[in-house]
């Protein structure tokens, strides 16, 4: 079957750097996206890996290696508003829009003073 | 990308359509209901009009896509256990080096109950 597997819970002090990770076991691979999620709103795209290596997009980067199935969120100078859900998603091989996404079930961040 | 309604309770039976609308020219959109402790479940999605395929979870819905920025979800006799957050996303596509089908634009949700 398909699965991905990242933590159910992270908490973290603001200023600190937390590492959210996700390994996956899917049939076919086409990329890794993370998407942010804040209680009783709606998930937002935070970051999209379709290469091996890192990506960074201002406080988040995002890491994928595909030899190991896994990559990870990293989330620098964390902030109070940074305490969220968060989703690592894989897009499964398919052509043109037929590409599935295949959810984790969320890690949530929890920053304290 | 909108969605309505936000909030609506329905007996068991009843028949309920989920609405949601976006206005970016997206070509693909897709119907998620958010569980506690299941994630994000896919239960329909759609890549053109009058196009759709089933995702996950398709049992005891159906989509419409009419037009291009319109698709919905249909609830043809409610049962308790569809009492879920519903989320509708959509994307561009394939367009651009991030793929465009991974870059999802999601809904604010509907909040269904069944009684």
């Amino acid at each position: 079957g398909q699965s991905l597997e990242q933590p159910s819970e992270v908490t973290a002090v603001e200023g600190a750097i937390v590492q959210i990770n996700c390994t996956y076991q899917t049939s076919g691979f086409y990329g890794l996206s993370w998407y942010q999620q804040h209680d009783g709103g709606a998930p937002t795209f935070l970051s999209y890996n379709g290469l091996d290596g890192l990506e960074e997009t201002g406080r988040f980067s995002s890491f994928l290696s595909r030899s190991d199935s896994y990559g990870y969120l990293l989330l620098q100078e964390l902030q109070m508003k940074d305490s969220a859900s968060y989703f690592c998603a894989v897009s499964l091989n398919g052509a043109g829009n037929n590409r599935k996404l295949i959810w984790g079930l969320g890690t949530s961040l929890a920053v304290n003073p | 990308v909108t969605q309505t309604p936000k909030f609506q309770v329905l007996k068991t039976g009843q028949s309920m359509t989920l609405q949601c609308a976006q206005d970016m020219n997206h070509e693909y959109m897709s119907w998620y209901r958010q569980d506690p402790g299941l994630g994000l479940r896919l239960i329909y999605f759609s890549y053109d009009v009058k196009m759709k395929e089933k995702g996950d979870i398709p049992e005891g819905y159906s989509v419409s896509r009419e037009k291009k920025e319109r698709f919905s979800l249909i609830l043809e006799s409610a049962s308790t256990n569809q009492t879920s957050m519903y989320l509708c996303a959509s994307s561009l596509g394939t367009s651009g080096s991030l793929g465009g089908a991974n870059v999802l634009t999601f809904g604010a949700g509907s909040r269904l109950t069944v009684l």
